[in-house]
């Protein structure tokens, strides 16, 4: 049973750019949902995808952005980025209604 | 969602049990009580979760008071693998919704 990969590792962009991160869901699992997690704070809760369509959404602006794919794979895409948008990014893949979650290992985003 | 409290950090040695306490005195009734881990450089990792009685697996036990407005993980024989940051999550039954993080516990295991 595999579990949920995260791409890249590390990412450096500057101010303004875009990013894409990457995140295949653990075998078996329907619903994906991304972090974001500053340093030295818990993870924050950004949105959930089920069945490619989002439905729960944290205290993101609308340039966070998302994607499920049918296979259950998922992107976060973040528009115009800010120096503040520099964390780990951690998806978590589950199985819609099961109670635990399965987390990558992040992204860490820096933007200078 | 209703809120948890934990100590910011805590110590153990190595070998010894290990008791990680966390205050919700606001649950409801239909919340489940979970626990997860982080370590260094990784992402959380489940660890056990219950609604009223208490519970076992492989890396822990969990206790939950008779009024459920706290509770313990407690790891029996601490290594230094399990020095980590500690979160306890209330989730309400059923419920897909997300995990809210509060700032969980750092725990320190010395050898």
């Amino acid at each position: 049973e595999t579990g949920v990969t995260q791409s890249p590792t590390h990412l450096i962009k500057t101010r303004g750019q875009q990013v894409t991160l990457r995140c295949s869901s653990q075998s078996g699992h329907n619903t994906v949902s991304w972090y974001q997690q500053a340093l030295g704070q818990g993870p924050q809760f950004i949105f959930q995808y089920y069945r490619e369509e989002e439905n729960g959404r944290g205290n993101f602006p609308p340039r966070f952005s998302g994607l499920q794919f049918p296979n259950y794979s998922s992107e976060l895409n973040v528009n115009a980025l800010e120096l503040d948008d520099s964390a780990l990014y951690l998806c978590a893949s589950s199985f819609w209604g099961s109670s635990g979650y399965t987390f990558g290992s992040g992204t860490r985003l820096t933007v200078v | 969602d209703a809120k948890t409290t934990q100590p910011n950090s805590m110590e153990s040695n190595e070998e010894e049990p290990v008791h990680l306490p966390c205050n919700h005195s606001t649950i409801s009734g239909t919340d489940y009580i979970h626990w997860y881990r982080q370590l260094p450089s990784q992402g959380p990792e489940y660890v056990i979760h219950g609604l009223t009685s208490n519970v076992n697996n492989r890396m822990a036990s969990l206790a939950i008071a008779e009024d459920r407005k706290s509770s313990t993980l407690i790891l029996h024989r601490a290594t230094l693998r399990d020095a980590a940051v500690y979160y306890c999550i209330l989730r309400p039954s059923g419920s897909a919704r997300q995990l809210t993080f509060g700032s969980g516990t750092q725990l320190t295991v010395l050898p």
